[in-house]
C-alpha cells in the first residue's frame, strides 16, 4: 500500500513562472491537505480538499495560489507567477480518520 | 494567542535521560492531540496520539494530556541520539483541520 506520493521532490522555477505540485493520497483516502513550511518555521495550513470539492481554503494566499482535487488523478497545488518568497517545502497529507500521513514533500526554489 | 504553542528550543538532553516536550492549545473543544517527529529535510511522521486525559504509553514514548489546563506533553525515556529531531504538537480545530505548533528542536548529546 503506497503512502502519500508527491512529485516532484525538488522544483526550481524562475520568478514569474508557474509551479505545479502534485499529490496522490494513500489508497482509500479521500481527504487531502496542503501545508507550507518555510525554512526554520512550522507547518502552515493552506487548503483542505475532498474529491472535486474545496472544503477549507482559509490558509491560501488570495492571489496566485489555487488547488484542485479532480475526480480522477492527483491533487494539484498551482502557484502562478512565483516570487522568491514562495520558496518553501510544500507538504501534502491525506487522512481517513484521525491523524495525517504526510508525503515526502516538494521543495520549491524560486531563483 | 497562537492556537498551538510550543517552546522552540533547542532542548538539549544527555543520552539516556528523559526528554520532556510541552505544548499548550487554545481551543477548549479540541478532542484529539498528536505528536509528530520531523528530521531535518524530511516530512513529519506521526509518533503518538491521545484523546483522553491522563497518560498514554507506547514504547519509550509517553503522551500526557490535561484538558482542564489545555496542556499536552511528550516524554521520551532513555533518550537516544536518533531522537534528535523537531517535535511538532498538532491539534485539530473546530473546522477539522490540524493546526501545528512551531515545533521544539530536541538535541540528544552523547
Amino acid at each position: 500500500n503506497a503512502g502519500v506520493m508527491q512529485n516532484p521532490r525538488h522544483l526550481v522555477r524562475r520568478r514569474g513562472q508557474e509551479a505545479r505540485l502534485r499529490c496522490s493520497p494513500m489508497k482509500g483516502h479521500s481527504h487531502v491537505y496542503w501545508y507550507r513550511q518555510l525554512p526554520e518555521e512550522g507547518l502552515k495550513f493552506m487548503v483542505y480538499l475532498q474529491k472535486e470539492n474545496i472544503i477549507d481554503e482559509s490558509g491560501m494566499p488570495k492571489e496566485r495560489f489555487s488547488a484542485e482535487f479532480p475526480k480522477e488523478g492527483p491533487s494539484i497545488l498551482r502557484i502562478q507567477q512565483v516570487v522568491r518568497g514562495d520558496s518553501a517545502a510544500y507538504f501534502c497529507a491525506s487522512s481517513q480518520g484521525e491523524g495525517y500521513t504526510f508525503g515526502s514533500g516538494t521543495r520549491l526554489t524560486v531563483v | 494567542q497562537k492556537e498551538v504553542e510550543q517552546n522552540s528550543g533547542p532542548l538539549s538532553v544527555p543520552e539516556g535521560a528523559i526528554a520532556s516536550l510541552n505544548c499548550t492549545y487554545s481551543d477548549r473543544g479540541s478532542q484529539s492531540f498528536f505528536w509528530y517527529r520531523q528530521y531535518s529535510g524530511k516530512s513529519p511522521e506521526l509518533i503518538m496520539f491521545i484523546y483522553s486525559n491522563g497518560d498514554k504509553e507506547d514504547g519509550r514514548f509517553t503522551a500526557q494530556l490535561n484538558k482542564a489546563s489545555q496542556y499536552v506533553s511528550l516524554l521520551i525515556r532513555d533518550s537516544q541520539p536518533s531522537d534528535s529531531a523537531t517535535y511538532l504538537c498538532a491539534v485539530p480545530n473546530s473546522a477539522s483541520k490540524i493546526i501545528f505548533g512551531s515545533g521544539t528542536r530536541l538535541s540528544i548529546r552523547p
